[in-house]
């Protein structure tokens, strides 16, 4: 199996940008999703396909990618984005992998 | 509305065995595969198992292999987890999820789009 690698932690004051970064060989060759997981709360998924965006999931999220390295941006952080990230890929044998997740902090 | 309702979790020695459910509704259950998912105590998502909506395909990471079983009744609309030869390191909270897959060009599309409460299962003697 392969491995997605993210950074540990991230801070952010509010109303700044957070970016959180995924890592993986296989990247290239497959999507990428997102979920925001609070404390004691089941995760949910806030950017599928790379860049797309779920019903409800507020315009301040977005994802982009670039080579082996796929991105979820969340612009203008308030206090409620405050969360465990983590991204998430699969390929077509059935094998689906997690990052290794990012505690996002806000100031 | 998508509900996924959890039970089955609880208390278990080494070498034990326990069976996770998970009750479906709000969608047509037998069209969509579904996976199990854990987190040990503060750590991250781990993907366990998944099942194709006829239940005709199984997938289980390796740590599992050979000691869980997934299996569906769509009559029912409830997905298992069978979990034999349990060992410490199976203690977490387990989530089963709903399933978006499908072929995208020479992509392949697979993802969690509704989640289940969440159900501690503890091994330990």
């Amino acid at each position: 199996s392969y491995e997605l690698t993210q950074p540990p932690s991230v801070s952010v004051s509010p109303g700044q940008t957070a970016r959180i970064t995924c890592s993986g060989d296989a990247l290239p060759r497959q999507y990428a999703y997102w979920y925001q997981q609070k404390p004691g709360q089941a995760p949910v998924l806030v950017i599928y396909k790379d860049s797309e965006r779920p019903s409800g999931i507020p315009e301040r999220f977005s994802g982009s990618t670039s080579g082996t390295t796929v991105t979820l941006t969340i612009s203008g952080v308030q206090a409620e984005d405050e969360a465990d990230y983590y991204c998430q890929s699969a390929d077509s044998s059935g094998t689906c992998v997690f990052g290794t997740g990012t505690k996002v902090t806000v100031l | 509305e998508v509900q996924l309702l959890q039970s089955g979790g609880g208390l278990v020695q080494p070498g034990g065995s326990l069976r996770l459910s998970c009750a479906a509704s709000g969608f047509t259950f037998s069209s969509y595969g579904m996976s199990w998912v854990r987190q040990a105590p503060g750590k991250g998502l781990e993907w366990v198992s998944g099942i194709s909506g006829s239940g005709g395909s199984t997938y289980y990471a390796d740590s599992v292999k050979g000691r869980f079983t997934i299996s569906r009744d769509n009559p029912k609309n409830t997905l298992y987890l069978q979990m034999n030869s349990l060992r410490a390191e199976d203690t977490a909270v387990y989530y089963c999820a709903k399933v978006i897959n499908y072929g995208s060009g020479a992509y392949y599309v697979y993802y969690f789009d509704y989640w289940g409460q969440g159900i501690l299962v503890t091994v330990s003697s």
